[in-house]
């Protein structure tokens, strides 16, 4: 299975930083790949798709890069609803596989 | 609206078994591959299997083969996960998403069901 690897586990950041959050893929995933945002007692919810896509309705100050094995996550300017555990996905072949997580917290 | 939503959780003991269901609209359900994903008390995400759209191909974590069965009816638009010889391990919330296939797109994602396995 190919492995999904996060970073940081966690970060501390205050309204209005600027916040990376990188994957990296044990092999290349092409761009079959996608961010999520889990808020605490809900469900995942879509950010990026194709590694560089914005989900419709999804702000603009959240954006993707990257392709092949290496994935980042930008949060251009963080706001209040922003604090949350992102997750990474890879959907380039089975078992679709998840990075271990990334909590933002407030510094 | 697209809309996903699960039922059929509970407490279930070591070696029971437990079907859940996912119910969907604002789509058309036949057209669109359906996945579920699960995540136990205070982890991350582990995907479980999947399905395409016909049913006619599945797919299973090696964490659930043999255990757990992935089906659905598209004239009922809903999908199932029929779980056997369940274990302690299985304690999860189980999720449902839609899912477009080889893009990193599971969405929407239902308000999930708990499955708690424990005697």
């Amino acid at each position: 299975a190919i492995q999904m690897t996060q970073s940081p586990s966690s970060l501390s950041a205050s309204v209005g930083d600027r916040v990376t959050i990188t994957c990296r893929a044990s092999q290349g995933i092409r761009n079959d790949f996608g961010w999520y945002q889990q808020k605490p007692g809900k469900a995942p919810k879509l950010l990026i798709y194709a590694a560089s896509s914005l989900q419709s309705g999804v702000p603009s100050r959240f954006s993707g890069s990257g392709s092949g094995t290496d994935f980042t996550l930008t949060i251009s300017s963080l706001q209040p609803e922003d604090f949350a555990t992102y997750y990474c996905l890879q959907d380039y072949n089975y078992p679709p596989t998840f990075g271990q997580g990334t909590k933002v917290e407030v510094k | 609206e697209v809309q996903l939503l699960e039922s059929g959780g509970g407490l279930v003991q070591p070696g029971g078994s437990l079907r859940l269901s996912c119910g969907a609209s604002g789509f058309t359900f036949s057209n669109f591959a359906m996945t579920w994903v699960r995540q136990a008390p205070g982890k991350g995400l582990e995907w479980v299997s999947a399905i395409s759209g016909s049913g006619g191909s599945t797919y299973y974590a090696d964490s659930v083969k043999g255990r757990f069965t992935i089906s659905r009816d598209n004239s009922k638009n809903t999908l199932y996960l029929q779980m056997n010889s369940l274990r302690d391990e299985d304690t999860a919330i189980y999720y449902c998403a839609k899912r477009v296939v080889g893009s990193g797109w599971f969405d929407p994602w239902g308000q999930g069901t708990l499955v708690i396995v424990s005697s």
